[in-house]
């Protein structure tokens, strides 16, 4: 069964680019029709999506975050990875990747997530 | 952007009660509504699709229905293990939104 698996640094520095990367065991990234996602979690609130990238390597980011962020996917590696640049406190969150269905929109299943702190 | 808006932000239950919790988008979506289910410090887990489609594994104890900006999702009988948050998803239009979260509670 598919598997995802968030890496990546779990502190980052105000101002700097956070680069994260989702490795899919189980099944191949490159899976026609296949896509996957980015959705965060600041501490205590609720999920907040990021973007979504497709196996042919589309993208569609949410607009708050669109001037900010780099999705993209690498075949050879099955895995898909998230840059998010001038980071400050309010990006500190939990960042988790999933398989995302684009008939009903559904993402699982998911990464058990990783914590990245955004502090000097 | 459709904004989601559950309620009740939090409710209490005991094991073996029926429980609901609603989920109104801030414009219509069709069916395109999904339900998760997250324990604390794990990811969340899909639980319905498609407004009321029970995902594969899934207790059939919990159900969905609604459509278009009223949606509601029930669990019967409430076991022990079904404490936890519940967000609702809207997957008509992007940007993707989630609910703020209902915290299911002892």
């Amino acid at each position: 069964q598919l598997q995802l698996q968030e890496s990546g640094p779990g502190l980052v520095k105000p101002s700097e680019t956070l680069s994260l990367i989702c490795t899919v065991s189980g099944g191949s990234i490159s899976t026609t029709d296949h896509y996957w996602g980015w959705i965060r979690q600041p501490p205590g609130k609720g999920l907040e999506w990021i973007g979504s990238i497709s196996f042919d390597g589309s993208t569609i980011y949410s607009p708050s975050l669109k001037s900010r962020i780099t999705i993209s996917v690498d075949s050879s590696k099955n895995q898909f990875s998230l840059k998010l640049s001038s980071m400050t406190a309010a990006d500190t969150a939990v960042y988790y990747c999933a398989d995302w269905n684009t008939s009903s929109g559904w993402f699982d299943p998911w990464g058990q997530g990783t914590l990245v702190t955004v502090s000097s | 952007d459709i904004q989601m808006t559950q309620s009740p932000s939090s409710v209490s239950a005991s094991v073996g009660d029926r429980v609901t919790i609603t989920c109104r988008a801030s414009q219509g979506i069709s069916s395109f509504l999904v339900w998760y289910q997250q324990k604390s410090g794990k990811a969340p887990k899909l639980l319905i699709y498609d407004a009321s489609t029970l995902h594969s594994g899934v207790p059939s104890r919990f159900s969905g229905s609604g459509y278009g900006t009223d949606f509601t999702l029930t669990i019967n009988s409430l076991q022990p293990e079904d404490f936890a948050t519940y967000y609702c998803q809207q997957a008509n239009s992007f940007p993707l939104t989630f609910g703020q979260g209902t915290r299911l509670e002892i």
